[in-house]
């Protein structure tokens, strides 16, 4: 069975400064993995994804994340936050089906 | 672009009354998916359905009933709603069963019962 945790439940920010969003996965079986933001009253929006290749992936909004496999982590970062990227972000692993397994989130909330 | 489109958007039943979820894609996408999301909880899976005419449970499928009844249309049923189904309900799409497209999700239903 595959599991996501998601370190931190909520992240406070100062806007321009950089930000990680801590995600570490358990699964026996290879994985895609996943990044969505839930902005208020709304679905999630898919902001990148692992599938295989090159472990530094690009995302929307200047977001992107590092794959490493050895400590099983798919941590989120963002060099300069802006005020429009207070949301939750949820983690997500899939073991190469059509389930997904999301992590609990974590609230990003940016000030000025 | 309207994507996948949920009914109604907000909600409030009385206990042991019987409610379904609306869903439908214009995708054109075989996977559809109903979660219920929970404070501290992420989304948690209530069922899926991989193509048209079939259905399978997720991980919290107690309490509902869903029929997929073609193949843009994906409704959720409460038979008999309780108190411990608060939450907030998100239906979602995907172009494959292969795990390797993002699924698509609609804006919710925020679901009451007293």
């Amino acid at each position: 069975a595959q599991s996501v945790t998601q370190l931190d439940s909520q992240v406070p920010v100062f806007e321009e400064a950089p930000v990680e969003l801590r995600c570490n996965y358990s699964s026996s079986v290879s994985v895609y993995l996943f990044w969505y933001v839930q902005y208020p009253n709304q679905g999630l929006q898919l902001l990148l994804k692992y599938l295989s290749g090159s472990t530094l992936v690009k995302g929307i909004n200047g977001f992107e994340a590092e794959f490493n496999k050895s400590q099983t982590s798919f941590h989120l970062r963002k060099p300069s936050v802006h005020i429009s990227d207070t949301a939750e972000y949820f983690c997500a692993v899939t073991p190469r089906t059509d389930k997904l397994i999301f992590g609990t989130g974590t609230r990003l909330q940016v000030f000025p | 672009n309207a994507g996948v489109t949920q009914t109604p958007k907000f909600q409030v039943l009385k206990t042991g009354q019987s409610m379904t979820l609306q869903c439908a894609q214009d995708m054109n996408h075989n996977s559809m998916y109903w979660y219920r999301q929970d404070p501290g909880m992420g989304l948690r899976l209530i069922y899926y359905s991989a193509s048209e005419g079939t259905t399978d449970k997720g991980e919290v499928p107690n309490g509902y009933n869903v029929s997929r009844l073609n193949k843009r249309e994906f409704s959720l049923r409460l038979e008999s709603a309780a108190p411990s189904q608060t939450s907030v309900y998100f239906c979602a799409s995907s172009d494959t069963d292969r795990g390797n497209q993002p699924q698509h999700f609609g804006d919710g239903t925020r679901l009451s019962i007293l």
